[in-house]
């Protein structure tokens, strides 16, 4: 049971590069998330998945772009990299159930990523 | 909207020190709420959580009550140590999209 794991681990792109990175989760939870980490800021939304083949905005979804095809993955695309996107990413992942109070969520370990 | 407002940091204390982290919260509804820590280098994990008014988590000898009048979930330890050196936040979660709000995280040193 390897969790929430993210690809790659590390990466520096130059201005106007593309990329996606890839969260994967093997707890058959249905909902996904994408978030950012700056310093002074905590923790801030991209984007969301509720369940396979959905995808919703978060707090700053700005530049981003998200799939959810299989309900174990989610990825989080960077069309034109921008400095301002120089950030650690962090996905994470809960399961859901109906009526009951919302549950912890499960982080990976993190991308640090580097745009120039 | 929802937000969660937490002490600036950064804390620094001598071992077995008294530790309070407060953590006051804005929300339409009842939140559940959490305290995440982030070591060195690594993601976030859960260190405690509470679901309704007067719930009480603990774990590691650290506790937050939820208390509904003050709107706060302040994070208390009796004795710190070395190890618990870490990044700690407070989060809020609704129902529906169950999306977390943090607070901007309070860096804690606790010197031998």
């Amino acid at each position: 049971n390897a969790g929430v794991t993210q690809t790659p681990k590390f990466r520096v792109l130059k201005t106007g590069q593309s990329m996606t990175l890839l969260c994967a989760q093997d707890m058959n939870h249905e909902y996904m998330y994408w978030y950012r980490q700056d310093p002074g800021m905590g923790l801030r939304l991209i984007h969301y998945s509720v369940g396979e083949g959905t995808t919703a905005k978060g707090e700053v979804p700005d530049g981003y772009n998200v799939s959810r095809l299989k309900k174990q993955n989610f990825l989080l695309g960077l069309e034109s990299a921008a400095p301002s996107q120089t950030s650690v990413y962090f996905c994470a992942s809960n399961y859901h159930r109906l009526g009951h109070f919302p549950r912890e969520q499960y982080f990976g370990p993190g991308t640090r990523l580097t745009v120039t | 909207g929802n937000s969660v407002t937490q002490m600036e940091g950064p804390v620094t204390l001598s071992e077995e020190a008294f530790l309070t982290i407060n953590c006051t919260y804005t929300a339409t509804g009842y939140p559940s709420l959490f305290w995440y820590v982030q070591y060195p280098g690594e993601g976030l994990q859960l260190l405690l959580k509470a679901t309704k008014a007067d719930d009480k988590g603990s774990n590691k000898g650290f506790e937050a009550t939820y208390r509904k009048e003050t709107t706060s979930f302040h994070l208390e330890k009796g004795s710190v140590q070395v190890s618990d050196s870490a990044v700690y936040f407070c989060a809020l979660s609704m129902g529906g999209s169950e999306k977390l709000v943090f607070g901007k995280g309070t860096k804690l040193t606790v010197n031998p």
